[in-house]
């Protein structure tokens, strides 16, 4: 089946430094990526799409120089979240779909708590 | 209105039961239809995936698209205990987006 992983899984850093989490596809090339933030007991809010070689979408309300998205190839895309402060702790997951379907693949989230 | 509707639950049955979860949606653009499981502090995983209107069936999971009705259900024979989860259901109309139901908490006891 489609697998894609994220890292790290788990990340505590401290206020005012950047965390950069990484998803890739392991065995499927994704054009598209989307990363998400999700609260306790809430359901995935989209942040953000990505297309391998152009620049992220954000959605509205989403800080794009905060949380900067690279998709550098067709199987990795990373979220920076730069400047982090104790309100951007959260789980944030990432999602590839199949290039040519409208299926989506998620990786295993990654928990970040700043302190 | 939310554009998809998901009775969030808890829905507590017992083990071997048969369980029907369900999502109403208001927008007849959508065409694609998914059903996601998503454990405790995991990413969802992708159970269905359906194209319009109709049934399809994977082991003891049955996805079900009434576009008439805008309605869709995923049901789940023999329930077990490791089935519990909470059961996202998602849509696309042919964009990137996914728009997600709020997601049925279910729990099977043995």
């Amino acid at each position: 089946g489609a697998v894609v992983s994220q890292h790290p899984s788990w990340v505590i850093c401290k206020s005012g430094t950047s965390v950069k989490i990484e998803c890739r596809s392991l065995d499927f090339q994704a054009t598209t990526m989307f990363w998400y933030r999700q609260f306790p007991k809430q359901s995935l809010m989209l942040m953000a799409t990505s297309n391998e070689g152009s620049k992220a979408t954000y959605e509205q309300g989403v800080e794009k120089d905060k949380f900067l998205i690279n998709h550098a190839s067709l199987t990795l895309s990373t979220l920076t979240v730069t400047s982090a402060h104790p309100e951007d702790s959260s789980f944030y997951i990432c999602s590839a779909r199949i290039h040519r379907t409208y299926e989506q693949y998620f990786g295993p989230g990654t928990r970040l708590t700043v302190t | 209105q939310k554009e998809v509707e998901q009775d969030p639950g808890p829905l507590s049955v017992p083990e071997g039961a048969i369980v029907s979860l369900n999502c109403t949606y208001s927008n007849s653009a959508f065409q694609y239809f998914m059903w996601y499981r998503q454990y405790s502090r995991k990413g969802p995983e992708l159970l269905m995936y359906t194209y319009s209107s109709g049934n399809k069936e994977d082991g003891r999971f049955t996805a079900q698209v009434d576009k008439s009705s805008k309605y869709i259900s995923l049901f789940i024979r023999d329930s077990q205990p490791s089935d519990s989860a909470t059961y996202l259901c998602a849509m696309s109309g042919g964009t990137d987006k996914l728009i997600f139901g709020t997601g049925t908490r279910l729990q099977v006891f043995p």
